[in-house]
């Protein structure tokens, strides 16, 4: 049973750049969020995704923008990269039937911005 | 203030002494608790979950929830070096359905010393 999986693993990007990160949730979950983990500090989170709409967004500005496909995995979108976008950003995926879902993370994108 | 407090450590034990991490929170809108371990360059897993207050033991770990005094623990007992990790709380109004954001606490550092 696959988990949730990332990629890229690692990525380095010059200010100003653009870049996207993927995801794919883990086998039979449809919701996707997304969090920014900078170094020392816990995630934050940046939007949810389910039903290929955006359904909560934490406060990132418009830079950060997302995707979902009919198959359930997902895009990171970043615009306008600044250094202190340089983070872990880390999917996760849960089910919205059935319930109370916890959400099971996946391993992360680390991104650096030089 | 923030949300979620977490002392971020690091904190050092022998191995086999019994480990207690704390988080305070201000919203009380939080009902669901729950904690996360972090090894270096990999994903938050869920360890623990909680709804609203009261005690929750698996294993060698055992979650407490105190909403009247808005504090979480985690006990662990007869730590061993595999449990050196972050260790994140987290915690929500809502859980499951297309809207479950988490609060996340800075996590603190483990250190169990062999």
């Amino acid at each position: 049973d696959a988990g949730v999986t990332q990629s890229p693993t690692h990525l380095i990007k010059t200010r100003g750049q653009q870049v996207t990160l993927r995801c794919s949730p883990k086998s039979g979950h449809d919701t996707v969020s997304w969090y920014q983990q900078a170094l020392g500090q816990g995630p934050q989170f940046i939007f949810q995704y389910y039903e290929e709409e955006e359904r909560q967004r934490g406060n990132f500005p418009d830079r950060f923008s997302g995707h979902q496909f009919p198959n359930y995995s997902s895009e990171l979108n970043v615009n306008a990269l600044l250094l202190g976008d340089s983070a872990l950003y880390l999917c996760a995926s849960s089910l919205v039937q059935g319930g109370k879902s916890p959400l099971h993370f996946g391993n992360g994108t680390r991104l650096t911005v030089t | 203030q923030k949300e979620v407090e977490q002392d971020p450590g690091p904190l050092s034990v022998p191995e086999g002494a019994i480990v207690s991490l704390n988080c305070t929170y201000s919203n009380s809108a939080f009902q669901y608790f729950m904690w996360y371990r972090q090894y270096s360059r990999k994903g938050p897993e869920l360890l623990m979950y909680t709804y609203s207050s009261g005690n929750k033991e698996d294993g060698r770990f055992t979650a407490q929830v105190d909403k009247s005094s808005k504090y979480i623990s985690l006990f662990i007992r007869d730590s061993q070096p595999s449990d050196s990790a972050t260790y994140l709380c987290a915690m929500s109004a809502n859980y499951g359905g297309a809207t479950n954001k988490l609060i996340f606490g800075t996590g603190t550092l483990l250190a169990v010393q062999p």
